[in-house]
């Protein structure tokens, strides 16, 4: 079983709409990360966080430490938004990472 | 800065073959990581360093080896390749505070373009 799991696996979205990515995770971390593989499949590091919640632009996130919950929000989708995100923790010492499967985005115009 | 480059981008190996796949960085990072990358499935970690001269297995090494003899370049070598090696690589670096690594420290990540590795 996967330790880190993220849902939905695919998300469609038309041009405008609120976004939603969830990861749960069953270990302890010291914190996690929100990764962006665009369609070319380069991945670039967007978050790293360890409580509460951090923005930049028009991306959220949140974590809930006790619940072993975080949250991606994308506001006011775009169509370059289209890309899988990818959650992961740090859940063991020197620097490695855990990873989820991913979660498949789509923005429609 | 050039970041984390790898070399080559795309390459196709028969059944048997060696070949290594280059990794340098520029930024001085301590932590460099081998992953690869399955359709459908997560990030899995083949082999990561924490400096020069030392490496340690991470979640999938069998198949693989690496070295690490300066702080830019972290070489990843496949011996006798197999159709099961068919992946995408992913190499990254990170700096990590000496004496916190032990401790659960962690900082972003930053990811190479991939090697697109086909064995046939």
């Amino acid at each position: 079983k996967n330790e880190v799991e993220q849902s939905p696996q695919n998300l469609t979205a038309q041009e405008g709409e609120f976004i939603t990515i969830n990861c749960s995770y069953s270990v302890g971390i010291s914190a996690l990360h929100w990764l962006q593989q665009h369609p070319g499949g380069g991945i670039v590091s967007l978050f790293m966080l360890s409580s509460g919640k951090k923005k930049h632009g028009r991306l959220i996130a949140t974590i809930n430490i006790q619940e072993k919950h975080s949250s991606l929000h994308i506001t006011a989708s775009h169509p370059r938004d289209s890309a899988v995100y990818i959650c992961a923790v740090s859940a063991d010492s020197w620097g490695k990472l855990q990873f989820g499967a991913g979660t498949q985005v789509v923005v429609t115009p | 800065n050039a970041g984390v480059t790898q070399t080559p981008k795309f390459r196709i190996l028969k059944i048997g073959q060696s070949m290594t796949l280059q990794c340098t960085q520029d930024m001085n990072h301590n932590y460099m990581y081998w992953y690869r990358q399955d359709p459908g499935m997560g990030l899995k970690l083949i082999y990561y360093s924490v400096g020069a001269g030392i490496t340690d297995k991470g979640e999938v090494p069998n198949g693989y080896n690496v070295s690490r003899s300066t702080t830019e370049d972290f070489p990843l070598r496949l011996e006798l390749a197999a159709p099961s090696q068919t992946s995408v690589y992913f190499c990254a670096s990170s700096y990590i505070q000496p004496g916190l690594a032990g401790w659960g420290g962690t900082d972003t990540q930053y990811f190479g373009p991939g090697t697109r590795l086909t064995v046939l």
